[in-house]
């Protein structure tokens, strides 16, 4: 059974702080690695891809995967109130095993 | 337009009815997925389609659901003789090959 583990949170920081979010699996042949944001009443939109051990940076993103470890992390550099939300950590190949999600509340 | 179209919006049924729910997938994106969303969850995958070709079903939970692409585009998703645990968002996902998955904002069903 391939799982996909999230602290559900609610995580909360102050604005402009520095969120991190957290996810291990369990697959160890899983190669791809997505988070996901997701508003409520809303659908997943894709934030950050991983393919390989490292870090990997996108703006105020930086997602960093060690597979060693079989651990994926999200970083949110200057956390705004509209990055509230609930963000996804899916891995897999075609078929994607997803967490429950981390709620993440940006406090103004 | 350029994302994912999912219809109806929303759905309420009644326990036994049948229903059926639409995606649109981008166009020109060959992969194309069904995930089921409970409340409080993250999506789980249902089954994904290649072109035409279902190659997984392993996730549909019953034999009551259905999925169909015969034409290697919009896909359809049937669910038959609904049960109040078919209650959930139904999510529809497309992709090119390779590429990451990009969501339609989903079909949110209710069975009374």
């Amino acid at each position: 059974q391939k799982e996909v583990e999230q602290n559900s949170g609610p995580l909360s920081v102050p604005e402009g702080a520095i969120a991190s979010l957290n996810c291990t699996y369990s697959d160890r042949g899983s190669q791809s690695f997505f988070w996901y944001r997701q508003y409520s009443g809303k659908s997943p939109e894709l934030i950050m891809s991983i393919y390989s051990n490292g870090d990997k940076e996108d703006g105020r993103f930086t997602a960093q995967l060690n597979k060693a470890s079989q651990y994926v992390s999200l970083l949110i550099r200057d956390s705004q109130p509209s990055d509230s939300a609930t963000y996804l950590c899916a891995g897999g190949s075609y078929q994607l095993t997803f967490g429950k999600g981390t709620k993440l509340s940006v406090i103004p | 337009g350029a994302g994912v179209s999912q219809s109806p919006r929303y759905k309420v049924a009644k326990r036994g009815q049948d229903v059926a729910l639409r995606c649109d997938p981008i166009s020109g994106h060959v992969s194309l997925f069904w995930y089921q969303q409970a409340l409080g969850q993250g999506p789980e995958f249902l089954t994904y389609f290649q072109n035409e070709a279902q190659l997984d079903k392993s996730g549909l939970p019953s034999d009551r659901f259905f999925a169909e692409r015969p034409e290697g585009s919009v896909s359809t998703l049937k669910i038959q003789r609904t049960q109040q645990e078919d209650s959930a968002v139904y999510l529809c996902a497309s992709s090119s090959r390779g590429q990451p998955q990009h969501f339609g904002d989903g079909t949110r069903l209710s069975i009374l």
